[in-house]
């Protein structure tokens, strides 16, 4: 069983379209975030919530919106779509908002996003 | 602005050699630090991390860290890799005890061995 995963794996798509991609853990955690990985491969946190709050939401476009239905899942839907868009977009869970302190943070295995 | 340094962005060992893979990062403060690893078609996954006390963290898969304060400097060894430890491994800092929010990321090391 895949702790957390996400769909799709691949998007291709053109600018200006509008996407989502989705996430789900059955870890039973509180807290899920969703990360961009960039051409240069750093890892940036954009958006994290905890039982369905958002509770960190970083400098991010607001083409982009995430979505929590509940605890166990978080989709990220992005508008109009730019080519600096084009990212690899990683999922992840952990216990409690207090990540920084466990340090265990659950990925998935990411969703490599291409805007054409 | 704080960063996370890591200097070898693809490093090719044979099996048995010896790895070192070098973390630097930039806070001056208290900092919990971490190694994760991505194996190929798999997701991110924790490999050590360092809270406080003995900084030589002892990880899965036969991986350590050593935690260097006057170095700023996290660097992850292997006295003999194996063919299985091809991954990217990625350095990751939280300074000073603070959210998920503040967890840093490296640009991440490929390593390959060579069977």
């Amino acid at each position: 069983d895949t702790a957390v995963s996400q769909t799709p794996k691949y998007l291709v798509t053109q600018m200006g379209n509008d996407k989502s991609i989705k996430c789900e853990q059955n870890l039973g955690h509180d807290t899920m975030y969703w990360y961009k990985q960039d051409s240069k491969k750093f890892l940036k946190i954009m958006f994290s919530y905890n039982n369905k709050e958002l509770i960190i939401n970083e400098t991010v476009p607001n083409r982009f919106s995430p979505k929590s239905p509940d605890k166990a899942h978080l989709n990220l839907h992005i508008n109009s779509l730019e080519l600096g868009d084009s990212a690899v977009y990683f999922c992840a869970s952990s216990q409690d908002t207090l990540a920084g302190v466990t340090g265990e943070l659950f990925f998935g295995e990411g969703s490599r996003l291409t805007v054409l | 602005a704080q960063s996370v340094s890591q200097h070898n962005h693809h490093v090719i060992l044979s099996e048995a050699a010896s790895l070192e893979l070098g973390c630097n990062y930039s806070y001056g403060g208290t900092v919990n630090l971490f190694w994760y690893v991505q194996y190929p078609g798999q997701h991110l996954q924790l490999l050590l991390k360092y809270f406080s006390g003995d900084p030589l963290v002892k990880g899965i898969k036969g991986f350590e860290a050593e935690f260097i304060k006057s170095k700023f400097s996290f660097n992850l060894r292997k006295p003999s890799v194996q063919w299985s430890d091809t991954a990217e491994y990625f350095c990751a800092v939280n300074p000073g005890y603070s959210s998920a929010s503040k967890i840093i990321f490296g640009s991440g090391t490929r390593l390959s061995i060579r069977p």
